[in-house]
């Protein structure tokens, strides 16, 4: 069964501590994203990933961190530093970076930070 | 990157045919334009992708005109099940480095 999964669906966060989202896929994919969305916005890309080893910051990277050890795994960290976590974060993957190819979503993960 | 404008919100009712136009002004040379589709609570997903003209896919119909300086997407005979946001992007083709911009959408609520 090909796809990308989040985990958890739902994560609750004290203020002021890290918190590392997951997000992996069997799809053979080079690019991975990662993008926040809050209520009733668009989507907002914090980072993305064009191979393994290597990342670029998207339009709002501050206070996010994420690695690509795996070309399959693309972990986001939101880290003290991000003033306002609490969002819906989404996850894609495409099979190359570039616009004009589809980007496939998983479930997302609904971070709550109090 | 390229800016899109399209309704934050229309309504529509079973069985009629939707059409959902956005506006790209400043389109490039090599920019696509792509649509998908969100639910809440899940990730958006793609509906139907293209350059120039008309596409056509089981699910929707992408018409775009020669300036490419807008474009419409149809979905055909809608059903409940197709309330939904749908968000209208513009970006780079293949190697390019710029990335796609989801805007706020369009919440299209289909009533019976």
């Amino acid at each position: 069964d090909g796809g990308i999964t989040q985990s958890p669906k739902y994560l609750f966060r004290k203020e002021g501590q890290n918190v590392t989202l997951s997000c992996e896929q069997n799809l053979n994919h080079d690019a991975m994203y990662w993008y926040r969305q809050d209520p009733g916005q668009g989507l907002r890309l914090i980072y993305y990933s064009q191979i393994v080893n290597d990342f670029q910051k998207g339009d709002i990277a501050e206070g996010y961190s994420v690695s690509r050890e795996k070309k399959e795994s693309f972990p986001l960290t939101v880290t003290s530093a991000q003033k306002n976590p609490t969002a819906f974060y989404l996850c894609a993957s495409s099979p190359r970076q570039g616009a004009s190819l589809e980007q496939y979503f998983g479930p997302g993960t609904r971070l709550t930070v109090t | 990157l390229a800016k899109t404008t399209q309704p934050i919100s229309m309504d529509s009712y079973e069985g009629q045919e939707v059409n959902i136009t956005c506006s790209h002004n400043n389109i490039a040379t090599n920019d696509y334009i792509t649509w998908y589709q969100q639910f809440p609570s899940q990730g958006p997903r793609f509906i139907i992708q293209g350059y120039k003209t008309k596409v056509t896919n089981e699910v929707a119909s992408l018409f775009i005109p020669a300036d490419r300086k807008s474009s419409t997407l149809s979905l055909p005979r809608v059903s409940l099940s197709d309330t939904a946001v749908y968000y209208c992007l513009v970006g780079g083709g293949p190697g390019s480095a710029r990335q796609l911009t989801f805007g706020s959408g369009t919440q299209l609520t289909v009533l019976p």
